[in-house]
């Protein structure tokens, strides 16, 4: 059964970078029929799709974000990871590792979201 | 970026009857190459992570129960559930994915019992 499980700090202090990790287990994030990334949800923001990586192909972020977002893998793990960089009180949000299908449909940097990890909550404060 | 709007924010419903929640979109979410509205709706229960329901406007994810329908085209869509039950309590949101790399959620609809 198909898991995915963010870990990291629960408290990131303003203008440092926030680094989170998403472990999955019952897929490969090498799939040729998956994307992988990452939503936050805050109750000022809603639900914010940051970017997702396809590992056979290219990584998209939102454009509002993509100065400041890194998404980077590590198939030894099977693992893949949130950077973002000079973080702020806007950035205090629920943060989600997504995956959504890569097939004839969605072939574009865009689709629907069919698992989500249960969120680890960030807090940007001093 | 294209803007989703839900109505209503919150709605009480009755066990056992209708409720319907309605999605618009600012521009179309219809891609004329593939007939296919790039449209879908999640729940939401506390503590819970959003929960696939519908996609594509219509197609229901496996093992969604059937009370659960969506509907529409082009900028206007709706999730029904035709008979209200206990567990269906959440927050339910709709997302575009159309073709762009800016996707957007509504901002929830909060459905309880009357």
């Amino acid at each position: 059964q198909l898991q995915l499980q963010e870990s990291g700090p629960g408290l990131v202090k303003p203008s440092q970078t926030l680094s989170l990790n998403c472990t999955v287990s019952g897929a490969s994030i090498t799939s040729s029929s998956y994307y992988w990334g990452w939503i936050r949800q805050s109750p000022t923001q809603g639900l914010e799709w940051i970017g997702n990586f396809f590992f056979r192909g290219n990584t998209n972020y939102n454009p509002s974000l993509k100065s400041r977002v890194t998404i980077s893998v590590d198939t030894s793990k099977n693992q893949f990871s949130l950077e973002l960089t000079s973080v702020s009180a806007a950035d205090t949000a629920v943060y989600y590792c997504v995956r959504r299908p890569h097939n004839i449909y969605c072939t574009g940097p865009s689709c629907y979201f069919d698992y989500w990890g249960q969120g680890t909550l960030v807090t940007v404060s001093s | 970026d294209i803007v989703m709007t839900q109505s209503p924010d919150s709605l009480a419903v009755p066990l056992g009857e209708r409720a319907t929640i309605n999605c618009k979109s600012s521009q179309s979410l219809l891609y004329d190459s593939n007939n296919k509205n790039y449209l879908a709706w999640y729940q939401q229960k506390p503590g819970q992570p959003p929960k696939l329901l519908i996609y594509w406007a219509s197609t229901r994810e496996s093992g969604v129960p059937d009370r659960f329908s969506g509907t529409g085209s082009g900028t206007d869509f709706t999730l029904t559930i035709s008979s209200l039950q206990a567990e269906d309590v959440a927050i339910y949101y709709c997302q575009q994915y159309f073709r762009t790399l800016a996707i957007t959620f509504g901002q929830g609809t909060r459905l309880e019992i009357e």
